[in-house]
């Protein structure tokens, strides 16, 4: 089945620092997400991507969709101590899933921010 | 504001008895997900709906877990004979067919925990 790999598994930065993760797959995806969540509870969406080489920003958080289209990335720039949290890329192939639109799961980054 | 909302937040149940979760999704979407998500584990898929129609049933679904949505609008899901095994976070999502691509909005979760 499909799997994602995220890394790195945890950081520990300082404040202010910028911060770069990423999420790879043996397969390809069409779309990918990515996610924060805090805990207890859900998932909440960060940001979208859906073609490949597409490079999109919500402020501090920039993602791209890789040109090979198994891979993306998420940077936060000037962290800040609420960006704690745990990181998750999504992705999703209506196609190679055989018409579903189930989003497939990496692990996760925890991110620890020290003031 | 109207995001999704599950109900209850927390379930406490002893090994064997059923217990049941309620979904109420984003007011205008037509698709809704259920996820299971473990801890140190993103989340996994579990069912979806478009509509009434429950169109995906992963194999993680057992024949002791049933879903509804009877009237397209609200979700149940059901876990009958509960084992400890059961015990992890399920999570509902919804999106909206014919939106931005496949954003899935997730709820705040039910957390699950089975003596």
């Amino acid at each position: 089945g499909q799997q994602l790999n995220q890394s790195p598994q945890s950081m520990f930065i300082q404040e202010g620092e910028d911060v770069s993760m990423n999420c790879t797959s043996s397969s390809i995806f069409n779309t990918w997400l990515w996610y924060k969540q805090d805990p207890g509870e859900g998932p909440v969406l960060l940001i979208a991507l859906y073609k490949a080489g597409e490079l999109t920003s919500n402020g501090r958080l920039t993602a791209q969709f890789g040109i090979t289209r198994k891979d993306s990335f998420l940077n936060i720039s000037a962290s800040i101590p609420s960006d704690v949290g745990i990181y998750f890329c999504a992705g999703q192939n209506y196609i190679t899933q055989g018409g579903s639109e189930k989003l497939v799961f990496g692990k996760g980054t925890k991110l620890t921010v020290n003031p | 504001d109207t995001g999704v909302s599950q109900d209850p937040r927390h379930k406490i149940t002893k090994r064997g008895q059923n217990v049941t979760f309620r979904c109420d999704p984003i007011s205008e979407h037509n698709r809704l997900y259920w996820y299971r998500q473990t801890l140190g584990q993103g989340p996994e898929f579990l069912t979806y709906f478009q509509n009434e129609a429950q169109l995906e049933k992963s194999r993680l679904l057992s024949d002791r877990f049933s879903a509804e949505r009877p009237k397209g609008s609200f979700s149940t899901l059901e876990i009958q004979r509960t084992e400890q095994g059961d015990s992890a976070m399920y999570l509902c999502a919804s999106s909206l067919l014919g939106g931005a691509g496949n954003e899935q909005f997730f709820g705040p979760g039910t957390r699950l925990t089975v003596l």
